[in-house]
């Protein structure tokens, strides 16, 4: 089955403790991005990359960090979370060439305490 | 600078009438736009896009029309059914180059049965 799949859903943590969330597709696609839901705010882009060793800053990029070593993982960093982090987080990816829609993961919701 | 707008958080529709969500847009670049439904604890699922040279994509029940001069597409929903109550995004891209997407915040749509 074609899929996103994100680790942890849910995690729970203390300001400063270094994270990773990762992000995993099973679908050979080139382009991967992360997201954060906020109340009122929709979804914001953090990150994005084209593909392998190609990274680039989305709209709310502060605070995080990626890497894209291999074409189907795409591991979001928090090196020292604030509570401000508190959110929503979507990963997503998609092939190229052509009108193609992006592929969401589950999500995973963090709350840095 | 929200550069895509939802300006409805929510509506409300009875069951078999047309759910009409809509959503504005800033950037005459743009040239691919999406919609995608959001269930809670679920990622969201893409539903339905437009290209920039068309103005009507049609699929089932779904239906996305695009006015480029007004900068305004609209999603309607014929006929509305209890289970498309969930949070409706819209998106928008640039296709060449980059593939960054910008999201609205969202509309809740409840079809009340």
């Amino acid at each position: 089955e074609a899929q996103v799949t994100q680790n942890p859903r849910y995690l729970i943590t203390v300001t400063g403790k270094k994270l990773t969330v990762t992000c995993s597709q099973n679908m050979n696609h080139e382009y991967m991005s992360w997201y954060r839901q906020d109340p009122g705010l929709g979804l914001r882009q953090i990150y994005y990359s084209m593909n392998v060793e190609v990274t680039d800053k989305g709209d709310v990029p502060e605070g995080y960090k990626v890497s894209r070593k291999e074409k189907r993982n795409f591991p979001l960093i928090l090196e020292s979370p604030s509570p401000n982090q508190t959110s929503l987080y979507f990963c997503a990816s998609r092939g190229t060439g052509g009108l193609q829609p992006q592929h969401f993961g589950d999500g995973t919701r963090l709350s840095i305490l | 600078d929200q550069q895509v707008k939802q300006n409805s958080p929510s509506l409300s529709v009875q069951e078999g009438r047309i759910s009409i969500l809509n959503c504005d847009y800033t950037n005459s670049m743009f040239d691919y736009f999406l919609w995608y439904k959001k269930y809670p604890a679920e990622g969201p699922t893409f539903l339905i896009s437009i290209s920039s040279i068309k103005d009507k994509n049609e699929d089932g029940r779904f239906t996305v029309f695009l006015n480029k001069s007004a900068k305004h597409l609209s999603l309607h929903i014929v006929p509305s059914q209890p289970g498309d109550s969930a949070v409706y995004f819209c998106a928008a891209s640039v296709q060449s180059g980059t593939y960054k997407y910008i999201f609205g915040t969202g509309t809740r749509l409840k079809v009340l049965a």
